[in-house]
């Protein structure tokens, strides 16, 4: 099976600290992306990266950054948390669209992230 | 971003049939239409997706208009374990040419015994 593991399930950081949350899956993807879940709002995209060392913003990249050094690894990083980031934090890798077994996102079970 | 719109909730008696209704009627040609659900406390798992013809796999069934401007999720039997939050969206092609997941925020569908 697929397996995309996020690194924590729960987190509580302070303001100011920088937060590095950690994303790896298994199945030699080249898509990677990073959302947050926060009541209301649905699923609102962060980051996504469709190689190594590529990236593209998604929707809210504001105070945050990612980094992506090897294929199988894709972090989330806050430079300075702040307590709006407080939020469930939730990854997911897919394959390149031409691959074989269709273009489907396999999700993370997420990290929930608290800044205090 | 093509965006969709989705009922914010649904119920079903369990055993019965459930549609689950979605536009999508800034769709573009190469969009593809996913349907997604997230069970409590887990990540959002895949459900089905298809572009123009109506699908079918062991989950679900999808139906889609002839004009693309709407589909339909078709849970044939709904049972207990069918309680989630259910998410329609477009897999949106970005500026670099590859795609990416927009989501809405979805339907929570309560599966009545």
């Amino acid at each position: 099976d697929v397996k995309v593991t996020q690194s924590s399930r729960y987190l509580v950081k302070r303001t100011g600290e920088k937060v590095f949350l950690e994303c790896v899956q298994d199945m030699d993807h080249e898509n990677m992306f990073w959302y947050r879940q926060d009541p209301g709002l649905g699923l609102r995209l962060i980051y996504f990266s469709y190689d190594v060392k590529m990236k593209e913003k998604g929707d809210i990249p504001e105070g945050y950054s990612v980094s992506r050094e090897k294929k199988e690894r894709f972090s989330l990083i806050l430079e300075s948390a702040s307590t709006n980031q407080t939020s469930m934090y939730l990854c997911a890798s897919s394959p390149s669209q031409g691959a074989k077994g269709g273009t489907e996102a396999f999700f993370g079970q997420g990290t929930r992230l608290t800044v205090v | 971003d093509a965006k969709t719109t989705q009922p914010n909730s649904m119920e079903s008696n369990e055993e019965e049939p459930v549609h689950l209704p979605c536009n999508h009627s800034t769709i573009s040609g190469t969009d593809y239409i996913h349907w997604y659900r997230q069970l409590p406390s887990q990540g959002p798992e895949y459900v089905i997706h298809g572009l123009t013809s109506n699908v079918n796999n062991r989950m679900a069934s999808l139906a889609i208009a002839e004009d693309r401007k709407s589909s339909t999720l078709i849970l044939h039997r709904a049972t207990l374990r069918d309680a989630a939050v259910y998410y329609c969206i477009l897999r949106d092609y970005s500026t670099s040419g590859t795609y990416k997941y927009i989501f809405g925020t979805g339907t929570r569908l309560k599966v009545l015994a």
